[in-house]
């Protein structure tokens, strides 16, 4: 059974950058195939994709949001963490971990993360 | 990016109805359509893949069709566990989009 966790700050200031960790189970980042990513929803509002890494280190990021992103994989420690800069209170979302096998949408969910910027 | 349009926003229907929810890709992206289920204050859940195959124990009342541009999703039979918020998503492109989702309301 795969599991996978959202950790992080649950408030930060405009301008600040957001840190965020999944930490999974289940499956390995140094099996082929294997992809986790991040996709964030804004309180009632669609499903936004940000950003995906899978085993082979190849990246994916959001067109509109590319510039703020980085995501980058600890397979030691089957942890993936997203970085975003310059946060705005826009950027208020739930934050989900998801895995993905390569070539498929993401089956596996986490429990998400509520982020909220604030001054 | 790829845009996914969803309709309706909003559906209202009764217990046993059979309900469709269309999805249209603003390019072609061959069957590589996903399917959500979403109920308040829970993660998404993946119904369908690849426009029409059925995950792993997903109820057969929920089926998928569609490739190119349109799709849709019907659900023959709703039960009262079906009322929930539906996404589309591509995963054609390097950069993924959902649909702005269609809510199933009871009436």
């Amino acid at each position: 059974q795969i599991t996978l966790k959202e950790s992080g700050p649950t408030l930060v200031k405009p301008t600040q950058t957001l840190t965020l960790t999944c930490t999974f189970s289940g499956v390995s980042l140094s099996t082929s195939g294997v992809g986790v990513g991040w996709i964030r929803q804004p309180p009632g509002k669609a499903l936004q994709f940000l950003a995906l890494i899978y085993w082979n280190d190849d990246e994916r990021y959001s067109s509109s949001l590319e510039s703020r992103l980085t995501i980058t994989k600890d397979t030691s420690k089957n942890q993936v963490v997203l970085t975003m800069t310059n946060m705005d209170p826009v950027d208020t979302a739930t934050y989900f971990c998801v895995y993905s096998n390569y070539g498929d949408p993401p089956g596996f969910w986490g429990q998400g993360i509520l982020v909220t910027v604030s001054s | 990016d790829i845009q996914m349009t969803q309709s309706p926003s909003t559906l209202s229907a009764f217990v046993g109805d059979r309900v469709t929810i269309t999805c249209r890709a603003s390019q072609y992206i061959t069957n590589w359509l996903g399917w959500y289920q979403q109920k308040p204050g829970k993660a998404p859940k993946l119904l369908i893949y690849r426009a029409s195959t059925l995950e792993s124990g997903v109820p057969s009342r929920f089926s998928g069709s569609g490739s190119g541009t349109e799709f849709t999703l019907t659900i023959s039979n709703l039960l009262p566990e079906d009322f929930a918020t539906y996404y589309c998503q591509q995963y054609n492109s390097y950069s993924w989009t959902f649909g702005q989702g269609t809510k199933v309301e009871i009436k």
